[in-house]
């Protein structure tokens, strides 16, 4: 089964407003990822955080972590049209859990609207 | 520097028939991963490369193989393709002595079975 979970699975919201994608894992991890897809194309990425960061940013991006409830939030303020894409968690355990490969979730679309 | 390049871009085969797609990464990189994305799902790791090797592998029949080249660069082979091996193969490379390991991705290839 899929490490990540990211919630919501779809989120529509209009130009201006911020965004907010939750995403939740099972085990241990060393550090988190948040990647963006834009329509089948190929992953870029956002932000990495570390086991041992609760809070990380990045120009409108803000990204947390609690790895006391196995989750992460990513924040997008002041969105913009162009940010439309697919949202992904991916965590990279510990070489005693999942060596080097990343774990993603099903992802979270966003819709901005103009 | 030109980042992870992959081709073909678009491929189409008929069930049964065999595929390789082929994968060069990122500068000063070596290790490779490849990944499968269905529509509408999160990339699942299929396995990883390093030093010529496999090191890791997904949940993925041995009908998926790869083959890694002293110039770091990739192919993945499926044979017996299944109309389910439609999706999107990414690519992604990152460097083993990263203690981290932040990956990078490709535009990924478009693989239809017919």
């Amino acid at each position: 089964s899929q490490q990540g979970e990211e919630d919501p699975q779809a989120l529509s919201i209009q130009e201006g407003e911020n965004a907010t994608m939750n995403c939740s894992y099972k085990t241990s991890i060393n550090n988190l990822q948040w990647y963006r897809q834009n329509s089948g194309r190929g992953l870029v990425h956002l932000i990495l955080i570390r086991s041992n960061e609760r809070e990380k940013h990045s120009g409108r991006l803000r990204v947390t972590l609690d790895t006391s409830k196995k989750s992460s939030s990513l924040l997008i303020t002041a969105s913009r049209a162009a940010d439309t894409a697919s949202y992904f968690c991916a965590t990279k355990g510990g070489i005693w859990d999942y060596g080097q490969n990343f774990v993603f979730g099903p992802g979270t679309r966003l819709s901005v609207l103009p | 520097d030109a980042g992870v390049t992959q081709s073909p871009t678009h491929l189409i085969k008929t069930r049964g028939q065999q595929v390789t797609l082929r994968c060069s990464p990122k500068s000063g990189h070596d290790t490779v991963s490849w990944y499968q994305q269905a529509l509408g799902q999160g990339p699942q790791f299929i396995f990883q490369y390093y030093e010529e090797e496999e090191r890791q592998r997904g949940n993925f029949p041995d009908r998926f193989s790869g083959h890694q080249f002293p110039n770091y660069s990739s192919e993945l082979n499926v044979n017996a393709l299944l109309l389910g091996d439609s999706a999107l193969y990414l690519c992604a490379s990152s460097r083993d002595s990263s203690s981290y390991n932040e990956q990078f991705f490709g535009p990924g290839t478009r693989l239809t079975v017919l």
